[in-house]
């Protein structure tokens, strides 16, 4: 079947700009997980997703960050006012949920914000 | 105590070697202790994963060691080849909980 989806692949935008990034999760996945990967580095968790829920937030930078996530399937993280500091790879991963010993992640390809 | 901490940063092994990385963990409550395989311009995917009640997990040319008692595990890759080159994340989780902690990467380069 499909995988995890997300759009654009690519965005450049002008500083104090909004952007919205999209994910679309593999069909049946109740969790959502939004990361940020910086280049050369690790991974930065952002938030988290239970259905349309999102019990865990703690990872947003800021307030200048959002998500949301409707119908518990498509999510969407918004970046109010870009910084140069936002440019990243933003990568979107689904998995089963919070099922006992099932944990896989499965990862989009992620998409490379730039913002100049 | 929530952290994976992974070394080395960087590894260059020649075609047909060993590589070896490894990661160390405090919290004795994690169950899950998975290994992701990023390539450039890919999202992480799964390569293998092991649990604490077992000390050995073999796939392939892939193989994770598991210490409980030293709060260690690593990753084996037998036969190194030019498509293993990529970015190597180990991370842990409890089966009570939704979140991955993750280590920092290793990039792997496998030589010709």
């Amino acid at each position: 079947g499909a995988g995890v989806s997300q759009s654009p692949s690519n965005k450049v935008t002008e500083k104090g700009k909004d952007v919205e990034l999209r994910c679309d999760p593999i069909s049946g996945h109740t969790a959502l997980y939004w990361y940020r990967q910086s280049l050369g580095q690790g991974l930065e968790f952002l938030i988290y997703f239970q259905g349309n829920s999102a019990p865990d937030k703690s990872g947003l930078p800021s307030d200048r960050f959002s998500a949301e996530r409707t119908g518990g399937s498509v999510s969407t993280l918004t970046i109010q006012r870009t910084q140069q500091e936002d440019s990243a790879v933003y990568l979107c991963a689904s998995s089963l949920g919070p099922r006992l010993r099932v944990h896989e992640q499965y990862f989009g390809p992620g998409t490379r914000l730039t913002v100049t | 105590q929530q952290q994976v901490k992974q070394s080395p940063q960087s590894l260059i092994v020649q075609k047909g070697g060993i590589s070896i990385i490894n990661c160390a963990y405090e919290n004795t409550a994690f169950d899950y202790f998975p290994w992701y395989q990023q390539f450039p311009g890919k999202g992480p995917a799964l390569l293998i994963a092991i649990r604490p009640d077992v000390s050995e997990k073999k796939e392939g040319r892939f193989t994770i060691s598991f210490n409980k008692s030293a709060k260690q595990f690593s990753l084996h890759i037998m036969d190194s080849q030019p498509g293993d080159s990529a970015t190597y994340f180990c991370a842990a989780q409890r089966d009570s909980n939704y979140q991955l902690i993750w280590g920092a990467g290793t990039k792997l380069i496998i030589k010709p």
